[in-house]
């Protein structure tokens, strides 16, 4: 069975620090995806990330990085030199090639303060 | 990015009454859209998958009775939750995509049932 794992519920951190997001998922299937959204006190879903479980390559997008590694399934998000507005819910999801269903993980509650 | 709408943003109803919300695609066509919900301070779970012209599929749990989907076009899906309750106040959040896409979200409807 697919599940994701945020075993950070929050995480408080001042402004400038750095921040790793853990995601740990489980899947039985050898071709799925991971994704990461952010969610703001809005509410809307933002997205920030699909990875392909092919591609090991970790991504930078500015003061954002990802790392993936199936040897330990996991998929860890990082924010360098946080912001105030980074204050949110990021979600970790998993989503298996042949279903469109999204697996999403608890949440982890990001503060950020200045 | 592609643009998902969702209509009301916020709605509050008597118990017993029914409440409709709309996702709509604004920019493309949504071969398949989600519903998903999330209680306070928890994560999203998928309630069903919409398929253009067909039924719903629901996830297990999920009253197919109580929550009425319709995708009659390729850009507009509706959540009619029947007979409301207190228990049924909830974010509901859909999602659409193409074809091989990923998966837009919407806005997001907070349902309050008095």
């Amino acid at each position: 069975a697919q599940k994701v794992t945020q075993a950070q519920t929050e995480i408080s951190v001042v402004e400038k620090e750095d921040v790793t997001l853990d995601c740990v998922y489980e899947t039985r299937d050898t071709t799925y995806y991971l994704f990461w959204y952010k969610q703001p006190p809005s509410g809307e879903l933002v997205f920030l990330i699909r990875r392909n479980s092919f591609d090991e390559q970790n991504e930078i997008s500015g003061r954002y990085s990802w790392n993936f590694q199936k040897s330990t399934s996991s998929f860890n998000f990082t924010i360098t030199a946080s912001q105030v507005v980074d204050s949110a819910v990021y979600f970790c999801a998993l989503s298996e090639a042949d279903t469109d269903k999204l697996i999403f993980g608890t949440g982890t509650r990001l503060q950020v303060f200045p | 990015g592609a643009v998902v709408s969702q209509h009301p943003s916020r709605v509050i109803c008597k118990s017993g009454t029914s409440v409709k919300i709309e996702c709509r695609s604004l920019d493309f066509q949504a071969t398949t859209m989600f519903w998903y919900r999330q209680f306070p301070k928890q994560s999203l779970m998928l309630m069903a998958t919409s398929n253009e012209g067909s039924k719903a599929t629901y996830e297990q749990g999920v009253e197919k009775d109580k929550f009425l989907i319709n995708h009659a076009s390729l850009t507009l899906s509706t959540l009619t939750v029947t007979s409301a309750h207190p228990e049924d106040s909830s974010f509901y959040i859909c999602s659409a995509r193409q074809a091989g896409a990923e998966q837009f979200f919407g806005p997001g409807t907070r349902l309050t049932v008095l």
